[in-house]
């Protein structure tokens, strides 16, 4: 694939619940982010990988937020114990490399009821 | 304070019309100005970026930058229905890394 892709693209849960969300990031980029983007707010920085290390993790709002990354490819972002303040688009990027321009995919859009 | 500052609108503009974007910021070491378009339900792209202060064009686009009063502007010329999106900026240290959006300025051109 050409870009990022992530899935799903829409999500529908239920309070309490856990969500997985996935990012494939472009083919060959070693640096991967996830970013959260709620209604009247601008894009909020959550986790940084390089490989599959979380270098800069302090973005993540609390300990129910966790990501993983394998292979230096495909990575996971979990949300436990959902809640509706989760509700948001979550958004994937990669680069080449920490200093190179970045990448966004479409998101997965999360609605927590 | 907030480390970038964006008013979000929405800016409503005549097809043609000049549009001027506008962005504050506190972090004086930043030195890389990253603008970012966003179309509904889609992801950001990058639009274009210039390096420490002075004026970047590309096309109908100007990207401005003042370090002096830690000011960036965008301008649009001749603005299209289709400039209509989302314009976010993004003050670096890198062109990549770690960014820290301004909260986006929703803009709308009218045919």
């Amino acid at each position: 694939g050409a870009g990022v892709s992530q899935s799903p693209s829409n999500k529908v849960t239920e309070k309490g619940k856990d969500v997985e969300l996935r990012c494939d990031p472009i083919s060959g980029h070693t640096a991967l982010y996830w970013y959260r983007q709620s209604l009247g707010q601008g894009l909020e920085f959550l986790i940084y990988f390089q490989g599959n290390s979380a270098p800069d993790k302090s973005g993540l709002p609390s300990d129910r937020f966790s990501a993983e990354r394998t292979g230096g490819s495909v990575s996971t972002l979990t949300i436990q114990r959902t809640q509706q303040e989760d509700s948001a688009v979550y958004l994937c990027a990669s680069s080449l490399g920490q200093l190179n321009t970045i990448y966004f995919g479409e998101g997965s859009w999360l609605t927590v009821v | 304070q907030k480390e970038v500052e964006q008013d979000p609108g929405p800016l409503s503009v005549p097809e043609g019309a000049i549009v001027s974007l506008n962005c504050t910021y506190s972090n004086s070491a930043f030195q890389y100005f990253m603008w970012y378009r966003q179309y509904s339900r889609k992801g950001p792209e990058l639009l274009m970026y210039t390096y420490s202060s002075g004026n970047k064009e590309d096309g109908r686009f100007t990207a401005q930058v003042d370090k002096s009063s830690k000011y960036i502007s965008l301008f649009i010329r001749d603005s299209q229905p289709s400039d209509s999106a989302t314009y976010l900026c993004a003050p670096s240290y890198n062109q990549g890394g770690k960014l820290i959006f301004g909260q986006g300025t929703e803009l709308s051109v009218k045919p």
